[in-house]
């Protein structure tokens, strides 16, 4: 398997624009996540979906930020408007059902700058 | 909700000696922690995890042990090499499948 594919690697956008992220999961994975990393704030969970479903999203910063999962394959997190206070790595991440408690596998991320 | 707590936020040892790196939780709900090394900018990957019905796993150099009474468990790596070098993550998961990181550990190992 190819692993958790995120794209694009890099982001620079201008303060207002949208951006949006792209993640596809690891086959077979129920459970899909979105992290962000910063140095100030570690590695913060923003949302996760569990076939496809938004099961906790609390951690999504405030409404600017929004995400999907149309189908098993596919998830994007949406920023509408960014700010440059969003710059960080975004990080996709996906399990097998934790019934078994399986890890995490994370993509490569995604570096946003917002100018 | 769950929070981890991870000391020390920074460790330097020299190549040979040990590293010990510690968390606790609060949530007892919590039964399964995993723990992710990320080199300098790379995806965090994970190294070792521990259920909560073991008290300790090892896996060549690195061993963890889980204290579920006193809600802390350790990561151990024995015989440092430079390439350890790295941050540490720890991680508490319930059942539900959200899993609370701690800060993490940048781990230096000096040749």
């Amino acid at each position: 398997d190819a692993g958790v594919i995120q794209s694009p690697r890099h982001e620079v956008t201008e303060m207002g624009q949208e951006v949006t992220l792209r993640c596809k999961p690891i086959s077979g994975h129920d459970y899909l996540f979105w992290y962000r990393q910063t140095m100030m704030r570690g590695l913060e969970l923003l949302i996760y979906f569990n076939n496809n479903v938004p099961i906790d999203d609390s951690g999504m910063p405030e409404d600017r930020f929004s995400a999907k999962m149309p189908n098993a394959s596919f998830s994007t997190l949406k920023i509408q408007p960014s700010e440059p206070r969003d710059s960080a790595v975004y990080f996709c991440a996906s399990s097998l059902s934790p019934v078994s408690n399986s890890p995490l596998h994370f993509g490569n991320g995604t570096r946003l700058t917002v100018t | 909700g769950e929070n981890v707590e991870q000391h020390p936020s920074t460790l330097s040892v020299q190549e040979g000696d040990s590293a010990v790196i510690k968390c606790t939780y609060s949530d007892s709900a919590s039964n399964y922690f995993p723990w992710y090394k990320q080199e300098l900018g790379k995806r965090p990957q994970l190294i070792i995890d521990i259920r909560s019905n073991v008290g300790e796993k090892k896996d060549q150099r690195i061993a963890v042990t889980l204290n579920k009474t006193a809600k802390h468990f350790s990561l151990h790596i024995t015989e440092t090499q430079p390439e350890d070098s790295a941050v540490y993550f720890c991680a508490a998961s319930d059942g539900a499948g959200k899993s609370t990181f701690g800060d993490g550990t940048t781990l230096t190992v000096k040749p």
